[in-house]
C-alpha cells in the first residue's frame, strides 16, 4: 500500500510569512498533484508534477517533485488570509494509474 | 463545460436505516467515476472507482457498496448505517489516466 505522509498537518502564520509543506512516501509515484480545499467544498486542484525534479510556479505557490519521484513540497511566498485551506497531495502509480493516494492534509490558516 | 452534481449535501440518519448517494456529471463521456470519504476535515480515503458501466473496484471492505446504472451516474448505498459510517463523503470524476479528479462538493453524512 502507497502512503503519503504530509507535515506538518497544522500550521498558522500571519499574513506576508512564507511557509513550505512537504509530502513524502517511501513508494514512487507516476506523478503527483497538490489540491487545495476550503471547508464544506470538493478539493480543488492546484497543479500536476510529472518529472521528477519538476519545478512550477502558480503565482505565489511554487511546487517541487523530486528527483527520485518519491516526494514533493509545496511554497507559498508571502502568504495571504485567502491561502487558507486544506492542503492535500495526491500520488499517481502503484500499478494502477486510475487511483490517487491522498494524503492526510496540511490545514494552513493565515492570520490577517 | 463539465459539471458534477452530488446531493444531498447534508444526511442525517439513524444507524440501521439504508443510504443512498448519487452522484451525476454532465459534459462528457465514459469518465472515471469516485466515491471517496474524509473524515474531520483530514486525508481523503478512496472507497470505490469505476471505469466504465457496471464496473466497480472496491477499496475498503465495509458494509457500504456502489454501483453505475449509467455513464455518468455513481451511486453510494448501505443496507443498514453504522455510527462509523458518519463523515464526508465526496464523488469525483476523471478522465483518462494520470489526469486529476474534479469533485462535487460532498455530502455531510451525520449518522445518529
Amino acid at each position: 500500500t502507497q502512503l503519503l505522509e504530509q507535515s506538518p498537518q497544522f500550521l498558522s502564520i500571519q499574513e506576508g510569512e512564507n511557509l513550505t509543506v512537504y509530502c513524502n512516501s517511501s513508494s514512487v509515484f507516476s506523478s503527483l498533484q497538490w489540491y487545495r480545499q476550503e471547508p464544506g467544498e470538493g478539493p480543488v486542484l492546484l497543479v500536476t508534477v510529472v518529472t521528477g525534479g519538476e519545478v512550477k510556479k502558480l503565482k505565489r505557490l511554487t511546487f517541487q517533485f523530486g528527483d527520485a519521484r518519491k516526494d514533493s513540497s509545496l511554497h507559498i511566498t508571502a502568504a495571504q488570509p485567502g491561502d487558507t485551506g486544506l492542503y492535500l497531495c495526491a500520488g499517481v502509480g502503484g500499478g494502477s494509474n486510475y487511483k490517487l493516494t491522498f494524503g492526510k492534509g496540511t490545514l494552513l490558516t493565515v492570520n490577517p | 463545460s463539465q459539471t458534477i452534481h452530488q446531493w444531498p449535501a447534508t444526511l442525517v440518519q439513524p444507524v440501521g436505516s439504508p443510504l443512498s448517494l448519487e452522484c451525476t456529471v454532465e459534459g462528457t463521456s465514459n469518465p472515471n467515476l469516485y466515491w471517496y470519504r474524509q473524515a474531520a476535515g483530514r486525508g481523503l480515503q478512496l472507497l470505490f472507482y469505476s471505469v466504465g458501466i457496471g464496473q466497480i473496484s472496491s477499496e475498503v471492505p465495509q458494509n457500504l457498496s456502489a454501483s453505475r446504472p449509467q455513464d455518468r451516474q455513481f451511486i453510494l448505498s448501505s443496507k443498514k448505517l453504522l455510527l462509523s459510517d458518519s463523515g464526508f463523503y465526496l464523488c469525483a470524476w476523471g478522465q483518462g489516466d494520470m489526469r486529476p479528479l474534479h469533485f462535487g462538493n460532498g455530502t455531510r453524512l451525520t449518522v445518529t
